[in-house]
């Protein structure tokens, strides 16, 4: 277990659709990450957040959005689903977010697009 | 965009003996992280070991260790005494400042052990 939580743990919904997944990061952790793994995609970096500011961008679809709250969770919204979105949605965490931070990611979150 | 590339979607190797998994990666910058991360079937990511492309010395972590070979942009793993726990998919990622602290991620490599 990495400490780090994410929730739901599957989803399923359809296109069009709109949904929020949630991460929870490591107790002391300011940093959190999110990816994407798909079969077409591979695993693909989408954002990352440093204490509830975006500190580096990926590969993150505009009908995409992320924030990272106060109390350090964060939240990655995806909207107007399309099938391709189907994938295996990761979140890590790190301590401070600097590029030789170890991650840890949490166990992901499948979201299924019909 | 940098490129990561790991040639070998599968790999097999004997329980106990050593496999080496092989990264390569397409960069201008000079300073830079790369990484190895392990997924097992339960699909938990987690790091095997990282090296600064600054440091000469190549890195280290019990049986896993890497030949970083800087000019030759090259980044291989190499599991030593193999067990039947290191049974997952091996990523070779790239980091850097220069590139907006982005992490770029190869295709992976499937590593069977068997006993």
């Amino acid at each position: 277990d990495s400490g780090v939580t994410q929730t739901p743990k599957h989803l399923i919904t359809a296109t069009g659709q709109r949904v929020t997944l949630r991460c929870s990061p490591r107790s002391g952790d300011l940093s959190v990450y999110w990816y994407q793994q798909s079969l077409d995609q591979g695993l693909q970096f989408l954002i990352q957040y440093y204490n509830g500011e975006e500190r580096a961008k990926g590969n993150i679809l505009e009908r995409f959005s992320a924030q990272q709250f106060p109390d350090l969770h964060s939240e990655l919204n995806l909207s107007s689903l399309e099938l391709g979105d189907s994938a295996l949605y990761f979140c890590a965490s790190s301590v401070t977010g600097a590029l030789d931070n170890e991650q840890f990611f949490g166990p992901g979150t499948r979201l299924t697009v019909l | 965009a940098q490129t990561v590339t790991q040639s070998q979607p599968e790999m097999s190797v004997q329980e106990a003996e050593t496999v080496t998994l092989s990264c390569t990666y397409d960069t201008s910058e000079s300073d830079y992280y790369l990484f190895w991360y392990k997924q097992p079937p339960s699909r938990q990511m987690i790091l095997v070991i990282r090296q600064e492309a600054y440091k000469q010395q190549n890195a280290t972590e019990n049986r896993f260790s890497v030949n970083f070979q800087k000019a030759a942009k090259s980044f291989s793993l190499k599991i030593s005494d193999s067990q039947l726990g290191d049974a997952a998919m091996y990523f070779c990622a790239y980091r850097s400042a220069d590139s907006g602290n982005q992490f770029y991620f190869g295709t992976g490599t499937s590593l069977t052990v068997i006993p």
